[in-house]
């Protein structure tokens, strides 16, 4: 497609229950991130793919996250028995470079609400 | 541990009144420092990427620097279509695999 797409757009859930996040990105484009923005703080990175493999998962910020990326495109990020602490904008990104250098297209975000 | 350090955390113009964001940063073996803007509702989008210091770009009214310590985001005469959340992010290269280390951001509000 033309730009990264993420869905659902916003997602209210309730405490406990799992959520997957959705992300197609630009492509050919071979990286792929997860970020998460929490109101008032910075974008959090969350996990690297190049192709189907994840080299860098050290931003998950428990086993409760995992995600996956299938045919070196779509990528999903389940989180397991939400809690509150995870409400925040997921933001993914593609790039055809994995060092990045020349920038990410970032899709729109998924808003998650944990009530 | 890598930082960036965003400010101010707000900042109000009127329209015409040229002003500049700052990013500090520590990032250990900085192979790139980039500008964002991002859009209420709307991820994060690209502006620049610098790689050493002294290095400068332009896009439109604003133009970006670079030194060995920080980064500075010339607003020069500014429409209220500029405003928005503007981010810096840092980049380390090596292991880092792409990934960026983000300052919170700076509110840009540009009034008629």
């Amino acid at each position: 497609g033309a730009g990264v797409s993420q869905s659902p757009s916003n997602k209210v859930t309730e405490k406990g229950k799992d959520v997957e996040l959705r992300c197609d990105p630009i492509s050919g484009h071979t990286a792929l991130y997860w970020y998460r923005q929490s109101l008032g703080q910075g974008l959090e990175f969350l996990i690297y793919f190049q192709g189907n493999s994840a080299p860098d998962k050290s931003g998950l910020p428990s086993d409760r996250f995992s995600a996956e990326r299938t045919g070196g495109s779509v990528s999903t990020l389940t989180i397991q028995r939400t809690q509150q602490e995870d409400s925040a904008v997921y933001l993914c990104a593609s790039t055809p470079d994995p060092t990045g250098l020349y920038g990410y297209t970032f899709g729109s975000g998924t808003r998650l609400t944990v009530v | 541990e890598d930082q960036v350090t965003q400010s101010p955390e707000a900042l109000r113009l009127q329209e015409g009144e040229s002003s500049s964001l700052n990013c500090s940063y520590t990032v250990s073996g900085l192979r790139g420092l980039f500008w964002y803007r991002q859009d209420p509702g709307k991820g994060p989008e690209f502006l620049f990427t610098l790689y050493s210091a002294g290095e400068e770009k332009e896009k439109e009214r604003l133009k970006a620097t670079l030194t060995k310590k920080e980064s500075f985001l010339h607003i020069t005469a500014p429409k209220p279509e500029d405003s928005a959340t503007y981010l810096c992010a840092g980049y380390a290269g090596g292991t880092s695999y792409g990934k960026l280390t983000f300052g919170q951001g700076t509110i840009l509000t540009v009034h008629p």
